[in-house]
């Protein structure tokens, strides 16, 4: 089992729908939780970070986190083709450290 | 103000080389991470730099991986005799504290090709 699991899509939704981006993580004593968003050829950038259960919204973004079931997800609301990338969600699993564990992440297609 | 810096962007050398890849954080963070991502994967961490000192080095794939950091700032990975697998983009990112909730800033990475 991977320590952070996503499924790698394309997931494709159009243009002004709601995108649903999922991640699971193995480590029940996880942290904190990011998600980056990364174009093509680019470096990852960040979008959100969630460290308490329930949800957090950023504009068109909102991350949920359920750590009994250790899910994380993020909604991305009235989806815009600029939003077509890939998507990881990354795991911090010590309290201790800044490592991060990512997952292999979600390639999201946004269609005019 | 300047984001992390790497150098060189692309690194092309042969199979048994030696190289050293160069990473320069944002000013004032304490902390420094070295990653590796190869196509269609996410980063995969090799180690972590918390001032000087190597935290947690638990991502390097072998020996002939290392990486210094001497002055708190600046930091090098260096491979040694390289292999075709280490292929891949060697990514770096500093914060400012090294925290579980600190946000890690990417640099825009040194692509390696092992020929």
């Amino acid at each position: 089992q991977k320590e952070v699991e996503q499924n790698s899509g394309p997931l494709s939704v159009p243009e002004g729908a709601i995108a649903s981006l999922n991640c699971t993580y193995s480590d029940r004593g996880s942290q904190s939780f990011f998600w980056y968003r990364q174009y093509s050829g680019k470096s990852p950038e960040l979008i959100m970070f969630i460290y308490s259960n329930g949800d957090k919204e950023d504009g068109r973004f909102t991350a949920q986190l359920n750590k009994a079931s250790q899910y994380v997800s993020l909604l991305i609301r009235d989806s815009q083709p600029s939003d077509s990338a890939t998507y990881l969600c990354a795991v911090n699993m010590r309290s201790n450290t800044g490592k991060l564990i990512f997952g292999q992440g979600t390639t999201l297609q946004v269609k005019p | 103000g300047a984001g992390v810096s790497q150098t060189p962007s692309n690194k092309v050398t042969e199979k048994g080389k030696y190289v050293e890849l160069r990473c320069d954080p944002i000013s004032g963070h304490t902390a420094l991470y070295w990653y590796r991502q190869s196509l269609g994967q996410g980063p995969e961490f090799l180690i972590y730099f918390q001032g000087t000192g190597a935290a947690d080095d638990s991502g390097l794939p072998n020996d002939r991986f290392f990486a210094v950091r001497p002055e708190g700032s600046v930091s090098t990975l260096k491979i040694q005799r390289t292999e075709r697998g280490d292929s891949a983009v060697y990514l770096c990112a500093s914060s400012l504290t090294g925290n579980s909730a600190d946000t890690q800033y990417f640099g825009p990475g040194t692509r390696l090709t092992v020929l």
